[in-house]
């Protein structure tokens, strides 16, 4: 088993949807859980970061982490054309490099 | 700089040739991680550097890869002898202390690399 797995897509959602992207994982060692956005030929860019269990709201995203189920989400509500990328999932604990899911294709629809 | 900093940002090379890739990373950050992003494979984890410490190599995939950081700051990964499934995105990230700690990590824009 993958030490995080994430569900590669492609998902394809209406302008205004609201979406929902999740990634599970085995290490319960983790602390650190991190949304990262990418665009076609660019480097991923951190979106949301998470410390521990919870949720987390920035603007349209919220972020939440469920350690009983090791089991992390993000939605994003209005969803627009420009959120169209991959999302991938990271997490890391103490000074070890982060690992990263495989991303989910993401499409807004207008 | 202001961001994260990769050259080249294309390669094509012909199978069994020598690559050097190069990173340059946001000035002050003591962190520097190489990764590759392969199509459908995510992000793959290959070195890691912190400060003086030695590097963190437990994810380079073969002995034909290798990394240098000179000085603290620039880098540069190193693959001898080019086989086609070397052919990816390599992504060059760096941050201010140790990622996984929390820490922001940033990336570069990757160095896309073809191995015909």
């Amino acid at each position: 088993q993958k030490e995080v797995e994430q569900d590669p897509g492609p998902l394809s959602v209406p302008e205004g949807a609201i979406v929902s992207l999740n990634c599970t994982y085995s290490n319960s060692a983790f602390q650190y859980f991190m949304w990262y956005r990418q665009y076609s030929r660019k480097g991923p860019e951190l979106l949301m970061y998470t410390y521990s269990s919870g949720n987390k709201e920035d603007g349209r995203f919220t972020a939440q982490v469920d350690k009983s189920s090791k089991y992390i989400s993000l939605f994003i509500r209005d969803s627009q054309p420009s959120d169209s990328a991959t999302y991938l999932c990271a997490m890391g604990s103490g000074n070890t490099p982060l690992v990263f899911g495989k991303g989910t294709r993401l499409s807004v629809i207008a | 700089g202001a961001g994260v900093s990769q050259s080249p940002s294309n390669k094509v090379t012909e199978k069994g040739k020598d690559v050097e890739l190069r990173c340059d990373p946001i000035s002050g950050h003591t962190a520097l991680y190489w990764y590759r992003q392969s199509l459908g494979q995510g992000l793959e984890f290959l070195i890691y550097f912190q400060g003086n410490s030695a590097p963190d190599k437990s994810g380079l995939p073969s002995d034909r890869f290798s990394a240098e950081r000179t000085g603290g700051s620039v880098s540069t990964l190193t693959i001898q002898r080019t086989q086609q499934e070397d052919s990816a995105v390599y992504l060059c990230a760096s941050s201010l202390l140790a990622g996984g700690s929390g820490n922001t990590i940033y990336f570069g824009e990757g160095s896309w690399l073809t191995v015909v």
